[in-house]
């Protein structure tokens, strides 16, 4: 069955310190992304891997950071520098980086940072 | 700054109607075009995908786009209560290269049965 997982569905953390959020795909999809949801905003890219070993920053990836050692697995990890951690984040991807390519997303974590 | 622009709604439409949603872009250049259904409390999904200008039909769906007057819209035939959710248009400038989507902020759809 193939799809997009993340885990956990709900992490609630305390200010300073740093949380890894995992995403893991098994579609064979070259490129995924990390985007953040506040109410009423629209999708937010915090960071984006186009192939291993290889990422780009998005808009906001200020007080973020990732990796991506394997082709299914881009985790996201929200630092202490991140003002306001608090949101829904997303995890997508695509075949390809590119814009003909569709991107299919997550079940989302829902951060709660007191 | 490349934008995407939606009515945020509520947008409210009798149960059987056709619910019209609208999306509105900047950039001249952009060539895909997607629209995504978010359910309260979940993750977006994808519904439809469209390259080229005019209609295309999806079962109750229809895309629409006009990149002379840089607008696409989603038609729901025969609407039904489990269309409500917040639809959100999303843009990309180029069919190839490092370009990224911009998301609208999402149009709020209520069917009333």
């Amino acid at each position: 069955d193939g799809g997009i997982t993340q885990s956990p569905k709900y992490l609630f953390r305390k200010e300073g310190q740093n949380v890894t959020l995992s995403c893991e795909q098994n579609l064979n999809h070259d490129a995924m992304y990390w985007y953040r949801q506040d109410p009423g905003q629209g999708l937010r890219l915090i960071y984006y891997s186009q192939i291993v070993n290889d990422f780009q920053k998005g808009d906001i990836a200020e007080g973020y950071s990732v990796s991506r050692e394997k082709k299914e697995s881009f985790p996201l990890t929200v630092t202490s520098a991140q003002k306001n951690p608090t949101a829904f984040y997303l995890c997508a991807s695509s075949l390809r980086a590119t814009g003909d390519y569709e991107q299919y997303f997550g079940p989302g974590t829902r951060l709660t940072v007191t | 700054q490349k934008e995407v622009e939606q009515n945020s709604g509520p947008l409210s439409v009798p149960e059987g109607a056709i619910a019209s949603l609208n999306c509105t872009y900047s950039d001249r250049g952009s060539q895909s075009f997607f629209w995504y259904r978010q359910y309260s409390g979940k993750s977006p999904e994808l519904i439809m995908f469209i390259y080229s200008n005019g209609d295309k039909e999806d079962g109750r769906f229809t895309a629409q786009l006009n990149k002379a007057s840089q607008y696409v819209s989603l038609l729901i035939r025969d609407s039904q209560p489990s269309d409500s959710a917040t639809y959100l248009c999303a843009v990309h400038p180029l069919p190839f290269g490092n370009e990224k989507l911009t998301f609208g902020t999402g149009t709020r759809l209520t069917i009333i049965p």
